[in-house]
């Protein structure tokens, strides 16, 4: 079953404009990953944010975490053509040891 | 380090068939984990070992299946596949080394089944 949401499920934008996509869980996490995957491929680890992190950031990705609210946002800023893909989140759910996967955002960066 | 590696690529099989697909981790990993992902139901866990021992698994029949050798490489069996067997099966492998507060995963290209 589906753990993560994320919203939008498309989302189009132009060459340097910010992307935010957003993720919601159900239940309690031990961290909340996000993913990028091009076209069909395997997935890319992006970034990792503990249940007791508030923020993370990692060259242009930037990453929030509200346990209270069980939500996530992912921010790409200045994107690229390069950044076009799929973008997942997981989490990996307290006392278990694998990843709970949203149905992920398509993200199309036009030059 | 050589990433995941995933063979076959593709494969096109008919129903009724049975496959296997193998993985090798990336070295010193010592968990590997399987994925299905179609475009209705996403991206679904099969199934995780660990030390040649299966530690999860997820929602799926019994035709799927899976095993970790010695080596940590591993392979899953599909048999009497169904139309809705056809998905980008992907494996992930991580290092666990004892209690872990994260599992970054690292993942192959997947290979892509097809059946008939």
């Amino acid at each position: 079953s589906q753990q993560g949401e994320e919203d939008p499920q498309a989302l189009s934008i132009q060459e340097g404009e910010n992307a935010t996509m957003n993720c919601s869980y159900k239940t309690s996490i031990n961290n909340l990953q996000w993913y990028r995957q091009n076209s069909g491929r395997g997935l890319v680890h992006l970034i990792l944010i503990r249940s007791n992190e508030r923020e993370k950031h990692s060259g242009r990705l930037r990453v929030t975490l509200d346990t209270s609210k069980k939500s996530s946002s992912l921010l790409i800023t200045a994107s690229r053509a390069a950044d076009t893909a799929s973008y997942f989140c997981a989490t990996l759910n307290s006392g278990y040891s694998t990843l709970t996967f949203g149905k992920g955002t398509m993200l199309l960066v036009s030059p | 380090k050589a990433g995941v590696t995933q063979t076959p690529r593709y494969l096109i099989k008919t129903r009724g068939q049975q496959v296997t697909l193998s993985c090798s981790p990336i070295s010193g990993h010592r968990s590997v984990s399987w994925y299905q992902q179609t475009p209705g139901q996403g991206l679904q866990f099969l199934f995780e070992y660990f030390s040649e021992t299966q530690r999860n698994k997820g929602n799926f029949p019994g035709r799927f299946s899976g095993r970790q050798f010695s080596n940590s490489r591993s392979e899953m069996n599909v048999s009497t596949l169904e139309l809705g067997d056809s998905a980008l099966y992907l494996c992930a492998s991580s290092f666990r080394g004892g209690v872990t507060s994260y599992n970054e995963q690292f993942f192959g290209p997947g290979t892509r089944l097809t059946v008939l």
